[in-house]
C-alpha cells in the first residue's frame, strides 16, 4: 500500500489478555517505530527498529511489552498480561533514513486499544 | 535518551494573531527537528523540519528557529486561521526519535 498500515484498528480486550498489533510500513522504509498515545496526551516512545541493527528497547515501559519486526519489515508489538493502564492509541511510524540517518516519519492510523 | 520538552501545554489565540511554541532538547549530538501537527482523530503529519546546520527556515506561514547552542528550536505560525486549530508536537533525533508533548493550538475566529 501508498502508506503505513497498523491492525487492528480497534481492539478490546479483558485484563490479563495479551494482544498483538501490527504495523506494515512503506516499503523500502527501513526504520520502524513504535510510539503511545493515551487520550489527550503526547506521543511516548516505545521502541525503534532501524535495518539490521538491534532494536533501540529504551522506551518499553514494562516487561510485558516486546516487538519484533521479520524480515526488516512487517513489526508487531506483543503486550502480555495488559492492564488497564495499557488502555492507549499504539502508533507505528516508518521513515526512509537520509542524510545524517534522518527522514520524515509516517505514521499509520493507529491501532486503539481498550483493556476492560 | 533524548529529553524534549514543549511549551506551552495550550495555546489559544485570536484568528490572524501570530502562535510561538518553544521546545527544548538534552542530547546535543540531536541533529534534526521536526514538527507535527495532528488534528483531532487523525494522524500526526509533517509540517516542517530544521536540521542542524541551519538555524532559521520558513514555509508561507510557518517559521522555524533552531538555536544549538542553547538547544532550543521554537515554531512560529504566522496569521493563524481556524484551520490551524490542532496538536502540535515538536520532536528531536538524535539515536531515535523522541516527541515533546504537546501544544493544543485553538484559533478563535
Amino acid at each position: 500500500g501508498a502508506g503505513v498500515s497498523q491492525s487492528p484498528s480497534n481492539k478490546v480486550t479483558e485484563k490479563g489478555k495479551d494482544v498483538e498489533l501490527r504495523c506494515d510500513p512503506i516499503s523500502g522504509h527501513t526504520a520502524l517505530y513504535w510510539y503511545r498515545q493515551s487520550l489527550g496526551q503526547g506521543l511516548e516512545f516505545l521502541i525503534y527498529f532501524q535495518g539490521n541493527s538491534a532494536p533501540d528497547k529504551s522506551g518499553l515501559p514494562s516487561d510485558r511489552f516486546s516487538a519484533e519486526r521479520t524480515g526488516g519489515s512487517v513489526s508487531t508489538l506483543t503486550i502480555q498480561r495488559t492492564q488497564q493502564e495499557d488502555s492507549a492509541v499504539y502508533l507505528c511510524a516508518s521513515s526512509f533514513l537520509a542524510r545524517g540517518n534522518t527522514g520524515e516519519l509516517f505514521f499509520g492510523e493507529g491501532s486503539r486499544l481498550t483493556v476492560l | 535518551g533524548e529529553n524534549v520538552e514543549q511549551h506551552p501545554s495550550t495555546l489559544s489565540v485570536q484568528e490572524g494573531d501570530s502562535a510561538v511554541i518553544k521546545c527544548t532538547y538534552s542530547d546535543s549530538a540531536s541533529n534534526y527537528f521536526p514538527w507535527y501537527k495532528q488534528e483531532l482523530g487523525k494522524r500526526p503529519q509533517l509540517i516542517i523540519d530544521i536540521r542542524s546546520n541551519v538555524g532559521e527556515k520558513k514555509d508561507q506561514r510557518i517559521a522555524v528557529t533552531l538555536n544549538k547552542t542553547a538547544k532550543h528550536f521554537s515554531l512560529h505560525i504566522t496569521e493563524t486561521q481556524p484551520e490551524d486549530s490542532a496538536v502540535y508536537f515538536c520532536a528531536a533525533q538524535g539515536n531515535d526519535m523522541r516527541f515533546g508533548a504537546g501544544t493544543r493550538l485553538t484559533v478563535k475566529p
